[in-house]
């Protein structure tokens, strides 16, 4: 049962333009939803979070939009850098006493020069 | 960096073998979570602790077994090992008090020859 799902498996995108990446959750009880960045072999780095009380969150070149009513968010990155190139991973989270994440498969994101 | 440090790197073993793979989490983080990323596949969830005790389970198999000692850092078991459980295995650290954004380390690789 597959919680979080991010259905393209890669996208490409010209260097400076906006990259958008989506992800779709079926479990209503999740209320923290975070995007992390990964490169091979490397642990996946933190890039920006937000609570199911919010419906954007920006930071820098990155930004969350939630839409809780169609259980979907999207992460945002303007303009897009060539250090952008890497595996984009959705994921959520049930909150306090239950914290752990729950993963889409990825996104790998190409930025073209 | 993320704060995070797992040791080893890498890990060489063979069928049947039982390893142990460390975490020591970020200064003040209580709680440590286990993932598993088998090739090609987004992050799943085993385990996860805090401040000593088990809190969530998740598909970790019974031949996989981890503890958190008082000084926080954790120990990932695997024993009987199979083809099947080579993969990347993560810890990440959080402070555990609520939805919180979890920090990875830049995990341990096991291939089981």
């Amino acid at each position: 049962d597959q919680q979080v799902k991010q259905n393209s498996p890669s996208l490409s995108v010209q260097e400076g333009r906006i990259s958008i990446l989506n992800c779709d959750y079926t479990n209503s009880m999740f209320d923290y939803f975070l995007w992390y960045k990964k490169y091979p072999a490397e642990g996946p780095t933190f890039l920006i979070s937000i609570s199911s009380i919010k419906d954007k969150n920006e930071d820098g070149r990155f930004t969350v939009f939630l839409n809780k009513s169609a259980k979907h968010l999207s992460l945002h990155i303007v303009p897009s850098q060539p250090g952008d190139s890497a595996v984009y991973f959705c994921a959520a989270e049930r909150g306090f006493g239950n914290e752990k994440l729950t993963f889409g498969t990825g996104t790998r994101l190409t930025i073209i020069p | 960096d993320s704060g995070v440090t797992q040791t080893p790197k890498h890990l060489i073993t063979a069928t049947g073998q039982r390893v142990t793979l460390r975490c020591s989490p970020r200064s003040g983080d209580l709680s440590v979570y286990w993932y598993q990323q088998s090739l090609d596949q987004g992050l799943q969830f085993l385990i996860q602790y805090y401040n000593g005790e088990e809190r969530a389970k998740g598909n970790i198999l019974e031949r996989f077994s981890a503890q958190q000692f008082p000084d926080l850092h954790s120990e990932l078991n695997l024993s009987s090992l199979e083809l099947g459980d080579s993969a990347l295995y993560f810890c990440a650290s959080s402070g555990g008090g609520g939805p919180d954004t979890q920090y990875f380390g830049p995990g341990t690789r096991l291939t089981v020859l």
